[in-house]
């Protein structure tokens, strides 16, 4: 079956605009995560879905960014106002279920975000 | 709260050759899993292997295996006969209580030559 898909692959956007991030998780999968990689920072934990609610939204780093998913499944990250240390590559990943078990999560191919 | 340290910024291997990267890590969490993943030029990022904690016995999979050692909270990866397709970041990552939020480390660049 296929695997986790995120869309745009890459995408280039200038200060100050918004953009949106998309990530399909794999059929099935209860739980689906956004990570975000930068060069300084590594990989860090942004925000958690159990279904279409997000019980730890500790990591978004500030209320520019927002996450939603709906049906259990699609989820969109949106950045507000965009800003150059916003530039990373956005990783989602989903798995059969979250807290309370340990399920392998499998991770998309990522969005790279550049901010000019 | 969790912390991940991989030291080795970068290493590099000649094929057919075994190599080991380094792994430590801190948790307060009795319940815990180690991971292995990697992250080719692709961005995919693969899971390689896996740990649980409460297990003495070290994970293996295939050409692939940890040595964890639970009171130093070491955790590294042996790749043996490595092959060019090895190459890739390798990032060690940590599951606690939560069971949900990975922390990874910052990753160490392997580089396999011919």
């Amino acid at each position: 079956g296929a695997g986790v898909s995120q869309s745009p692959s890459n995408k280039v956007t200038e200060k100050g605009k918004d953009v949106e991030l998309r990530c399909d998780p794999i059929s099935g999968h209860t739980a689906l995560y956004w990570y975000r990689q930068s060069l300084g920072q590594g990989l860090e934990f942004l925000i958690y879905f159990q279904g279409n609610s997000a019980p730890d939204k500790s990591g978004l780093p500030s209320d520019r960014f927002s996450a939603e998913r709906t049906g259990g499944s699609v989820s969109t990250l949106t950045i507000q106002r965009t800003q150059q240390e916003d530039s990373a590559v956005y990783l989602c990943a989903s798995s059969l279920a979250g807290s309370g078990s340990i399920n392998e999560q499998f991770f998309g191919p990522g969005t790279r975000l550049t901010v000019l | 709260a969790q912390t991940v340290t991989q030291s080795q910024p970068e290493m590099s291997v000649q094929e057919a050759e075994t190599v080991t990267l380094s792994c430590t890590y801190d948790t307060s969490e009795s319940n815990y899993y180690l991971f292995w993943y990697k992250q080719p030029p692709s961005r995919q990022m693969i899971l390689v292997i896996r740990q649980e904690a409460y297990k003495q016995q070290n994970a293996t999979e295939n050409r692939f295996s940890v040595n964890f050692q639970k009171a130093a909270k070491s955790f590294s990866l042996k790749i043996s006969d490595s092959q060019l397709g090895d190459t890739a970041m390798y990032f060690c990552a940590s599951l606690g209580g939560s069971n949900y939020k990975l922390t990874f480390g910052k990753g160490t660049l392997l580089t396999v030559n011919p």
